[in-house]
């Protein structure tokens, strides 16, 4: 049974980092895509960046230059690095798996529950 | 980058059929998926490239794509089928994931 279990969140101050996980079980992180996903409060799903198998990464343009994806095999852990961060990106985070036949893995079929990260003064 | 349309709600009652929209640039070259949210839960996918049902949905749902729509299909709504609806795609021009805004779907 596939399990993505995310940590990490909290109130942060704008112009502050944190990093988010993403514990899974069940699959290999490293083998597979991965995207970590938003939700503002009351809002809709955000796509925020993902890593392939292949190390190769992608960035939502909201977040491009302040977030970074990152992994480790031994941990079986996917992570979120964001910096400077703002009122805007409050929200949900979860991390998602990228599932499909084809080998661009173009859905999402298992998710976690989500991490919240507000950042307020 | 790509835009997603849907409306922000659609009602129906109990038993009738549901057309939840998602409007695109010529949608119909792309696959879109589909996927439910209930208040609190994560999302789960329903609809995956177009018309394929993941394990576990209902029969009842159901999915199109032609031109610029794309069309999630719920027949016999039950009570339970209340949530937020999400249509998404992959755009290949920025190895990028697309979600439309959401549809609020409330059974009468």
């Amino acid at each position: 049974e596939v399990q993505l279990v995310e940590s990490g969140g909290g109130l942060i101050q704008p112009g502050g980092s944190l990093r988010l996980s993403c514990a899974a079980s069940g699959l290999t992180v490293t083998s597979n895509y991965m995207s970590w996903v938003r939700q503002a409060p009351g809002k809709g799903l955000e796509w925020v960046s993902i890593v392939y198998s292949g190390g190769s990464t992608y960035y939502a343009d909201s977040v491009k230059g302040r977030f970074t994806v990152s992994r480790d095999n031994s941990k079986n852990t996917l992570f979120l690095q964001m910096n400077s961060l703002r009122p805007e990106d409050t929200a949900v985070y979860y991390c998602a798996r990228g599932g499909g036949p084809y080998g661009d893995y173009p859905y999402f079929d298992f998710w976690g529950q989500g991490t919240l990260v507000t950042v307020s003064s | 980058s790509y835009v997603l349309t849907q409306p922000p709600s659609v009602s129906v009652a109990p038993g009738k059929t549901a057309r939840i929209t998602c409007g695109g640039n010529n949608i119909g070259s792309k696959n879109v998926h589909w996927y439910q949210q209930k208040p609190g839960q994560a999302p789960v996918l329903v609809m995956y490239y177009d018309t394929d049902r993941p394990s576990g949905i209902p029969e009842r749902f159901s999915g199109s794509n032609s031109g610029n729509t794309a069309t999630l299909t719920i027949s016999r709504v039950e009570a339970g089928d209340e949530a937020d609806y999400y249509c998404q795609v992959f755009d290949s021009s920025s190895d990028g994931r697309v979600f439309g805004g959401g549809t609020k779907l409330t059974v009468l």
